[in-house]
């Protein structure tokens, strides 16, 4: 699976949308980006995927250049609950095996 | 609510102690994925079981062991427990062996004294 490179904290003021990045250099053809948090310790949660075209669900949209060297996942309009650990994970489509998780971002809410 | 069960939420043990911690996937998913979450490693994938068979094997160390059951649950065997086994313990399961998508349970918290 390509690494992926995402800064290590960001703040966000409720309300406004939040851009969380991601490097993803060395992606392959063949690999997805997969975005999951983490809410204070409770189990990861998935929020979107997406190949090459931008994607959007009830959550967030998901934009990935046109290289598909980088992406960035986009909460339009950010709440307190959404405060979490954000983490960017790439993958072979359908990998059957587990995620490799990163550091992730922590995304702080400011009321 | 992801429909993942894990129980026990709290685990407190000793040194050198063996300890089981239980999955129940979501209805109908027949895969089950467990990973360490500890202050030092981060998440880790440890195992994955498919409709009751071994799939994939992650850092699971040889006193670690896991088994899925007929009815699809799962339970991960944890033994000589040492202090730096102290983590949260979650499982997660998905549809098919290969999917976009995994549903993590509420995690197993074990703290080894």
């Amino acid at each position: 699976d390509a690494k992926t490179t995402q800064p290590p904290s960001m703040d966000c003021a409720e309300g406004r949308a939040a851009n969380l990045p991601c490097n993803h250099s060395t992606i392959s053809g063949n690999e997805y980006v997969y975005w999951y948090r983490q809410i204070h310790s409770q189990g990861p949660q998935y929020i979107i995927h997406g190949l090459k075209n931008n994607e959007t669900n009830e959550m967030a949209s998901l934009i990935i250049t046109e290289d598909r060297k980088s992406s960035t996942l986009i909460l339009p309009h950010a709440t307190l609950r959404d405060t979490a650990v954000y983490y960017c994970i790439v993958r072979v489509a359908g990998g059957a095996d587990g995620l490799t998780f990163g550091k992730g971002t922590h995304l702080i809410i400011q009321p | 609510d992801s429909g993942v069960t894990q129980t026990p939420k709290h685990l407190i043990t000793a040194t050198g102690q063996r300890v089981t911690l239980r999955c129940s996937p979501r209805s109908g998913d027949l895969s089950v994925y467990w990973y360490q979450q500890s202050l030092d490693q981060g998440l880790q994938f440890l195992i994955q079981y498919y409709n009751g068979e071994e799939r994939a094997k992650g850092n699971i160390l040889e006193r670690f062991s896991a088994q899925q059951f007929p009815d699809l649950h799962s339970e991960l065997n944890l033994s000589s427990l040492e202090l730096g086994d102290s983590a949260l313990y979650f499982c997660a399961s998905s549809i098919l062996a290969a999917t976009y998508e995994q549903y993590f349970g509420p995690g197993t918290r074990l703290t080894v004294t």
